[in-house]
């Protein structure tokens, strides 16, 4: 069946560092793929999607590039602050057998100042 | 301001009781969901419903229930049929294609 798969967290970096949050995907079809975001004691926050092959979603300063070839949807942010210390999760929308979306396992990110 | 509801933020029951979160949403959203999340864990679908008066079963429904007579409502309850009940519970919603669309959560601990 489908699924998406994160890596490992936690990811440690000091504030203004590069981040890279691999996420990469098995699915049938074209699903549409989306970053959650998850503050401490929070919901959900959609952080940003892509519908289509080389879409590229972005929001906050955060990206991430449809890639059907290598079934990937890496998160990016050029410069990372505090702030941005939370758990990321990748998803797909999976419609078979009806409106439900698949979910990473989520990667925590720890921002040092 | 729309939006997606849950009350309470905390709830704390013994065991052998039934316990019923609310969620309301006032996005005119079709689709209702609930999730649970254990600490360090992704979510997991409880029952979805994709219509008032019809819901579906997700991955573990099981020592659940959940009914959707408004548009607006989808109640779960946790019955004592569940055998770690203890966890983060989400509500989210979305039209009829997505993307989801959360609410706060509500923690539940049973002892």
């Amino acid at each position: 069946g489908n699924s998406v798969t994160q890596m490992e967290g936690p990811v440690t970096l000091s504030e203004e560092a590069f981040l890279t949050i691999n996420c990469t995907y098995t699915a049938t079809g074209y699903p549409s793929l989306f970053w959650y975001v998850q503050y401490p004691g929070e919901g959900l926050q959609l952080l940003l999607k892509a519908t289509k092959a080389d879409d590229k979603g972005s929001n906050k300063g955060f990206e991430a590039t449809y890639r059907k070839e290598t079934t990937s949807f890496h998160l990016e942010k050029g410069s990372v602050q505090v702030s941005d210390s939370a758990v990321y999760f990748c998803a797909l929308a999976d419609y078979t057998g009806g409106f439900k979306t698949i979910f990473g396992a989520g990667t925590r990110l720890f921002v040092k100042a | 301001d729309g939006g997606i509801t849950q009350s309470p933020k905390y709830l704390f029951r013994k065991e052998g009781q039934n316990v019923t979160l609310s969620c309301e949403q006032n996005l005119n959203h079709d689709a209702m969901y609930w999730y649970r999340q254990d600490p360090g864990q992704g979510l997991r679908l409880i029952y979805y419903s994709q219509i008032v008066n019809d819901f579906q079963k997700g991955d573990i429904a099981e020592g659940y229930s959940v009914s959707r007579e408004k548009k607006e409502s989808f109640p779960l309850t946790v019955t004592s049929a569940q055998k770690n009940p203890t966890a983060f519970y989400l509500c989210a919603s979305s039209p009829s294609q997505n993307p989801v669309y959360f609410g706060n959560g509500t923690r539940l601990t049973v002892t």
